[in-house]
């Protein structure tokens, strides 16, 4: 079975450009995570889908910070304008409905120069 | 703010020896997992605990959970330099949901 495809798996942009990443979850699971990871931190939720509804999307920062899910499969996460602050691993995640076992994907390092 | 908290933030063991790791989180809970993350990888799942179990194994997984203390213990067994990871553990809150993480090393 293969697990959450990310990609772009390293991203190298300057601040002010836009930058988009991409999730192909776990066939079968509704849910999807996005999430920040800091350097020596956890990671942070930023926006939780149930099919292609955002449930939780409270820690999303909406002024430059979007994402969809059209089909209710995979995602879009996109930063524009990108700031030095946004560099971070983006993960995503996938489970089942009602399961709280999370699958994630090898994450997307972003470097904002 | 964060709901698990894990401590310490780095041990350092040689291999053989067993390693322990805890984790505190703040409110009531359903279930708590923890996860390894290898560097440069996405986090996995190794085991959950449900808020009425205490006790639970899986191979040198050892995770008791303490609801009256909101706490919770990984005991890694006969440690490996595979072990080498962070670890975190993560509750059913919805947001917030990973702590800091124990950044564990095992010295071959």
């Amino acid at each position: 079975e293969a697990g959450v495809v990310q990609s772009p798996r390293y991203k190298i942009i300057e601040k002010k450009q836009p930058v988009a990443f991409w999730c192909n979850p776990i066939s079968g699971h509704n849910t999807l995570y996005w999430y920040r990871q800091n350097l020596g931190q956890g990671p942070e939720l930023l926006i939780r889908y149930e099919n292609e509804e955002a449930v939780d999307d409270s820690q999303l920062p909406k002024d430059r910070f979007s994402a969809e899910r059209l089909k209710g499969v995979d995602s879009t996460l996109k930063i524009q304008p990108a700031e030095l602050g946004d560099s971070a691993v983006y993960l995503c995640a996938s489970s089942l409905t009602g399961e709280e076992t999370q699958y994630f994907g090898p994450g997307t390092r972003l470097l904002v120069l | 703010s964060q709901q698990g908290e894990e401590d310490p933030q780095a041990l350092s063991i040689q291999e053989g020896e067993n390693a322990t790791m805890n984790c505190s989180y703040k409110t009531s809970i359903n279930n708590l997992q923890w996860y390894r993350q290898n560097s440069g990888r996405g986090l996995v799942h190794l085991i959950l605990i449900r808020s009425n179990e205490r006790e639970k194994h899986s191979g040198r997984l050892r995770v008791t959970l303490d609801t009256s203390k909101k706490s919770s213990s990984l005991l890694i067994t006969a440690s490996r330099a595979a072990d080498t990871a962070s670890y975190f553990c993560a509750t059913d809150a919805l947001r917030d949901i990973f702590g800091t993480g124990t950044r564990l090393k095992v010295l071959a």
